[in-house]
């Protein structure tokens, strides 16, 4: 079936540096794009959502950009922390479902090195 | 504000058993839904409940069942435990069924099957 996925599954950079972590979806369907952050031994950490008639949408440090043409999802982290260090899940929701039944993608780890 | 909370925090049980598993929502929050994370992958969507009727359900056979109370919380039940039932079991909650409300996630239940 159709699901999320992402293309790096390991992403280190040092601290002060930019991040992106990228994501394609396979459902044009979907409408509804949720980032989040997972810390060992904790749930998901909503980040930063986007829905699908915007291409850009900012928050504090970070920046989710959608590209609806290549079903293309990125999250940019600026001056990447080392409390950023988790491993972050993109996620969609489809049009055709009622509520938020969301599908994740595997993950990518983002470690910062000091 | 109160967030997602869920009980117990680990728990180890035998093949063949059940487990009830327990949260509570968001404060505010009317929609729960759950969710299956093995390790090292995103989490599987299980089912949804909005004003205590499941209303979506993801590809998991019956013998997991929920239940939503009328102050919101849940339960999730699962019976004839498997050794693949080993994961942990995520609960989260959002304002309504409207699909483009993020879900606030729980720390989860990692349950343990022997």
């Amino acid at each position: 079936g159709e699901s999320v996925g992402l293309h790096l599954p390991t992403l280190s950079v040092q601290e002060g540096d930019n991040s992106i972590i990228n994501c394609a979806y396979s459902n044009s369907a979907s409408d509804y794009f949720i980032w989040y952050k997972q810390e060992s031994g904790k749930g998901p950490q909503f980040i930063i959502d986007i829905r699908s008639n915007m291409d850009k949408r900012q928050g504090q440090r970070v920046t989710v950009l959608l590209n609806k043409t290549v079903k293309h999802l990125s999250l940019q982290i600026a001056a990447t922390q080392p409390g950023d260090s988790a491993v972050y899940f993109c996620a969609e929701n489809f049009a055709l479902n009622a509520g938020n039944m969301l599908t994740f993608g595997g993950g990518t780890r983002l470690m910062v090195k000091p | 504000e109160t967030g997602v909370t869920q009980s117990p925090t680990h728990l180890i049980k035998t093949r063949g058993q059940q487990v009830t598993l327990r949260c509570s929502s968001q404060s505010g929050h009317n929609t729960v839904s759950w969710y299956q994370q093995a390790l090292g992958q995103g989490p599987q969507f299980i089912f949804q409940y909005y004003r205590e009727e499941e209303n979506g359900r993801g590809n998991f056979p019956p013998r997991f069942s929920g239940l939503q109370f009328p102050n919101y919380s849940s339960e999730l039940n699962v019976n004839a435990l498997e050794l693949d039932d080993s994961a942990l079991y995520l609960c989260a909650s959002s304002a309504g069924q409207v699909s483009n409300s993020p879900l606030h996630f729980g720390n989860g239940t990692r349950l343990t099957v022997t």
